[in-house]
């Protein structure tokens, strides 16, 4: 079945530095990539997403590319920042529901001043 | 109210108890889903209701029931649940599967 893989599943770095988190994904039909941060006892919040017509896109720190053929997304956090600490969850749509979404496991991102 | 709400934020039921989770979306979205987040799991789709139609029921067992009475409005029946079932659950609606906004969450302990 579908699934999609995040790495690394923690991830540690100080203040300023810049954070990388990876995933693939199975589905070749899959279409819509967004990524969520999730803090302590809250929903997931989407923080930026991209189509599978766009390469990169950017949203001030925030950046998310897209390698269509190698079925790989990224997304990069520069200067980070403490309040950035939290889990954060790729997703990829899935072709057969044309709606739904599937999630990596997440990465616990901690910032340290 | 804005957004996506869920009520109510935490429940304990036994395993021979009814509840029902409710979900209403603020957003004008056209589909609304159910996951389930459990500790060191990804989020598992449970259901999928678009323009109010169930279209995806992702291997769930009968003793969660799904119910859309409007594009606006989601519940999630639940009856005999088992230990194993505990977890966050989590409503979400969406424009045509984008947009995607998730609510807090209804934290569900069955003892």
């Amino acid at each position: 079945g579908e699934n999609v893989e995040q790495h690394p599943s923690t991830l540690s770095v100080q203040e300023g530095d810049s954070a990388v988190i990876k995933c693939t994904y199975s589905d070749s039909a899959s279409n819509y990539f967004p990524w969520y941060k999730q803090e302590l006892g809250k929903g997931p919040q989407l923080i930026i997403d991209i189509r599978s017509n766009v390469g990169e896109k950017k949203d001030q720190r925030i950046a998310v590319t897209l390698n269509k053929t190698a079925k790989h997304f990224s997304l990069h956090i520069t200067e980070t920042q403490p309040e950035d600490s939290a889990v954060y969850f790729c997703a990829a749509s899935i072709g057969r529901t044309g709606t739904a979404l599937i999630f990596g496991k997440g990465t616990t991102l901690s910032v340290s001043s | 109210e804005t957004g996506v709400t869920q009520t109510p934020r935490h429940l304990v039921m036994g395993m021979t108890n009814k509840k029902s989770l409710k979900c209403e979306q603020h957003l004008g979205h056209n589909a609304m889903y159910w996951y389930k987040q459990s500790a060191k799991k990804p989020l598992e789709l449970m259901f999928v209701y678009s323009l109010e139609e169930r279209v995806e029921n992702n291997s769930v067992p009968s003793r969660f029931s799904p119910e859309c009475p409007n594009s606006s409005h989601l519940f999630l029946h639940l009856h005999t649940l088992q230990p194993e079932d505990s977890a966050l659950y989590l409503c979400a609606s969406s424009q045509y599967g984008y947009g995607y906004t998730f609510g807090s969450g209804t934290r569900l302990t069955v003892v």
